[in-house]
């Protein structure tokens, strides 16, 4: 059972564009949501998380959306850069790091 | 400070044989924990740890077995190697159980075949 479906799986974004990928979760209990970027040989990295309490965070190009009610959250990359081309993870948590639950991941390329 | 450091990088195995990945903090962390990554799925959590001395399940265990004899070592073990346990695996440790807080090593690649 994929609790947190992930789309879309591939993403090509010209330079200077927007680049938005999209997660959605099950489980009404999960109460952190963090993405990670992987680049290609090394392991993912914290990029960016929220939680439930707020619609939206925003830090430098980076800001996730956050819809509750639609058990919806989603990470915006404004004037997107070819070092941005990476594997996007979104996951939801609830209790720690035992109960963290990842998406399959979106890889994203950024063509200049 | 080298963070968390994974080796091997590669390793291919034959069925049946058994292997140790070994992994290592130099940040007195804690927690460690021990992931799979499978071709287009997420992170799997398969043992952590707690502290020297404390290991515990996670969500995929079965085949493996950890140890913990030190804060800054935790090596993941697997006995009698099988084409499933195909995968890049991630190492990961933080000072404290939340999840803001880990840091993930470089994986080793391991092929059973």
């Amino acid at each position: 059972q994929q609790q947190v479906k992930q789309s879309p799986q591939s993403l090509i974004v010209q330079k200077g564009g927007i680049s938005i990928i999209n997660c959605a979760y099950e489980n009404t209990a999960f109460d952190y949501f963090p993405w990670y970027q992987q680049f290609p040989g090394k392991g993912p990295a914290l990029l960016i998380a929220i939680r439930p309490d707020v619609s939206e965070k925003k830090e430098g190009r980076f800001t996730i959306s956050f819809n509750k009610s639609a058990k919806q959250f989603s990470l915006h990359i404004m004037d997107s850069q070819p070092g941005d081309s990476a594997t996007y993870f979104c996951a939801a948590s609830s209790g720690g790091y035992q109960k963290v639950t990842f998406g399959i991941g979106t890889k994203l390329q950024v063509i200049p | 400070n080298a963070g968390v450091t994974q080796t091997p990088k590669f390793r291919i195995l034959k069925i049946g044989q058994s292997m140790t990945l070994q992994c290592t903090q130099d940040m007195n962390h804690n927690y460690m924990y021990w992931y799979r990554q499978d071709p287009g799925m997420g992170l799997k959590l398969i043992y952590y740890s707690v502290g020297a001395g404390i290991t515990d399940k996670g969500e995929v265990p079965n085949g493996y077995n950890v140890s913990r004899s030190t804060t800054e070592d935790f090596p993941l073990r697997l006995e009698l190697a099988a084409p499933s346990q195909t995968s890049v695996y991630f190492c990961a440790s933080s000072y404290s159980k939340t999840v803001e807080e880990q840091y993930f090593g470089p994986g080793t690649r391991l092929t059973v075949t």
